[in-house]
C-alpha cells in the first residue's frame, strides 16, 4: 500500500512554543491530504482538509489561526500548532489519500505525539 | 447523532472464537465503507474497504446493510495477534468526507 511518512513522531514542548509537523507522501501523490487529532481513548477527530496550493479547509471549532497547514506540494503538507498549551497534547495524525485506488482510501502516517509542558 | 456509531467494548474474547462487530452510520447518502484497525498508541491501517455485495478476506467477513444503515465485521477463527481497536469509517456525506466511529476494542485471550 501506499505510504505516509510525519516527522517528528514525537515532541515535547513548553507552552506558548511552536510546533511544526510534517507530513509527506512516499511513494504517491497526494492532492489532499487530512489532518487528524486524536485524544486518548477517543476516537479521530477530523481537524481540517488539506488542498495542494489552496487553503485549507478547517472542522468547525478549530482554530485556523492557531493549527496552521501548509500544503506546499503534492506530497507535503505541514501543521503548525502555535503558541501550544497544554489542552493541544495529542497524537496528530495525517492522512493523503491515493486517488490511484479506487474508493480512494485514506493512508495514514505513524503520528506525532505532541506534549506541551 | 453522530455520524458514525460503536460499540466501544471491549470485546474480551478466547482464542479461535468467531466475534463480530457492527457499526450503525446516520448519512443514508454515504458511499464507501471500511474498517479500520489501530493498534494502541499507533495509526490506523485499513483492514478492508467494505461492498455492497459483502466480501472477505481471509478469516475477516465485512458485510454492508444499505437499508438499515450498518455495516458489520466478523473475524474467525481469532488470533491473539487480532487484539487492538477497529475503526468503522464512513465517506460521504456533503463534502465527502471521512468520519470515524468511536472504535471498537477487542482482547483476544489465550
Amino acid at each position: 500500500g501506499a505510504v505516509v511518512s510525519q516527522h517528528p513522531s514525537w515532541v515535547i514542548c513548553k507552552s506558548g512554543t511552536s510546533v511544526k509537523i510534517e507530513c509527506r507522501s512516499l511513494d504517491f501523490q497526494a492532492t489532499t491530504m487530512f489532518w487528524y487529532r486524536q485524544f486518548p481513548k477517543q476516537s479521530l477527530m477530523l481537524m481540517a482538509t488539506s488542498n495542494e496550493g489552496s487553503k485549507a479547509t478547517y472542522e468547525q471549532g478549530v482554530e485556523k489561526d492557531k493549527f496552521l497547514i501548509n500544503h506546499a506540494s503534492l506530497t507535503l503538507s505541514t501543521l503548525t500548532v502555535t503558541s501550544a498549551h497544554p489542552e493541544d497534547s495529542s497524537f496528530y495524525i495525517c492522512s493523503a489519500r491515493d486517488l490511484r485506488q479506487g474508493a480512494g482510501e485514506q493512508y495514514f502516517g505513524p503520528g506525532t505525539r505532541l506534549t506541551v509542558t | 447523532r453522530k455520524e458514525v456509531e460503536q460499540d466501544p467494548g471491549p470485546f474480551n474474547v478466547p482464542e479461535g472464537a468467531t466475534v463480530a462487530f457492527n457499526c450503525t452510520y446516520s448519512n443514508s447518502a454515504s458511499q464507501s465503507f471500511f474498517w479500520y484497525r489501530q493498534d494502541c498508541r499507533k495509526e490506523p491501517k485499513l483492514l478492508m474497504s467494505v461492498y455492497s455485495s459483502g466480501n472477505e478476506d481471509g478469516r475477516f467477513t465485512a458485510q454492508l446493510n444499505r437499508a438499515s444503515q450498518y455495516i458489520s465485521l466478523l473475524i474467525r477463527d481469532s488470533k491473539l495477534s487480532d487484539s487492538a481497536t477497529y475503526l468503522c469509517v464512513v465517506k460521504g456525506g456533503n463534502f465527502n468526507k471521512f468520519y470515524f466511529g468511536s472504535g471498537t476494542k477487542l482482547n483476544v485471550k489465550p
